[in-house]
């Protein structure tokens, strides 16, 4: 059985840094593409990023390109997701994903960026 | 970017309903389009992918169809678990994005 288990999130200033985790379990975690997407209380889904199952091959959104970095460590079995420079509109439920199309979700982690 | 806008916003309908939920992209994207269902304070589950194939486990009734850039998810007749918001994500081109969502509700 596909686990994702995201970790790190917390209350943040504007400006700080945090950065997220995510493990995977139940599937070769080297094989697959994983993608970070994020919710704002109450809004809608948004793409955050993505990384091919190399590490060669990233990809953002415009509203992070700059500030936040994917990348993973396939010998842990772990996405991570550096975010710097954080401002308020950053404020959401951080959700990674397998693949690219978003095969199997973990059930998120709560990022507050508050002063 | 690619724009996805999606119809309508918000519906009612009740149990045994057929109901259609519309994405429209702003440009070609081929087949590459999913569709999520998420319920209140869960992560989303992919119901559709590839426009048209419907992911492992989830009820037939669930369908996806695709006529140029225009998207269909229908519900051929509705259950009380399926009340819940709709979106699709386009992942042709990056930065792939979704669109605002389908709540569907019971009337």
């Amino acid at each position: 059985e596909v686990q994702l288990l995201e970790s790190g999130g917390d209350l943040v200033q504007p400006g700080g840094s945090l950065r997220l985790s995510c493990a995977g379990f139940g599937f070769t975690f080297s094989s697959y593409a994983m993608t970070w997407v994020r919710q704002a209380p109450g809004k809608g889904l948004e793409w955050v990023s993505a990384i091919v199952a190399s590490g060669g091959s990233t990809y953002y959104a415009d509203s992070v390109n700059g500030r936040f970095t994917i990348s993973r460590d396939n010998s842990k079995n772990t996405l991570y997701l550096q975010m710097h420079y954080l401002r308020a509109e950053d404020t959401a439920v951080y959700y990674c994903a397998m693949g690219l199309w978003g095969d199997y979700w973990g059930q998120g982690t709560l990022v507050t960026v508050s002063p | 970017d690619i724009q996805m806008t999606q119809s309508p916003s918000s519906l009612s309908a009740s149990v045994g309903d057929r109901v259609t939920i519309t994405c429209r992209a702003s440009q070609g994207i081929r087949n590459d389009l999913g569709w999520f269902q998420q319920k209140p304070g869960k992560a989303p589950k992919r119901l559709i992918y590839a426009a048209t194939t419907l992911q492992s486990g989830v009820p037939s009734r669930f369908s996806g169809s695709r006529s140029g850039t225009e998207f269909t998810l229908t519900i051929s007749s509705l259950q009380p678990e399926d009340f819940a918001t709709y979106y699709c994500l386009q992942h042709n081109t990056y930065p792939f994005t979704f669109g605002p969502g389908t709540k569907v509700d019971i009337k």
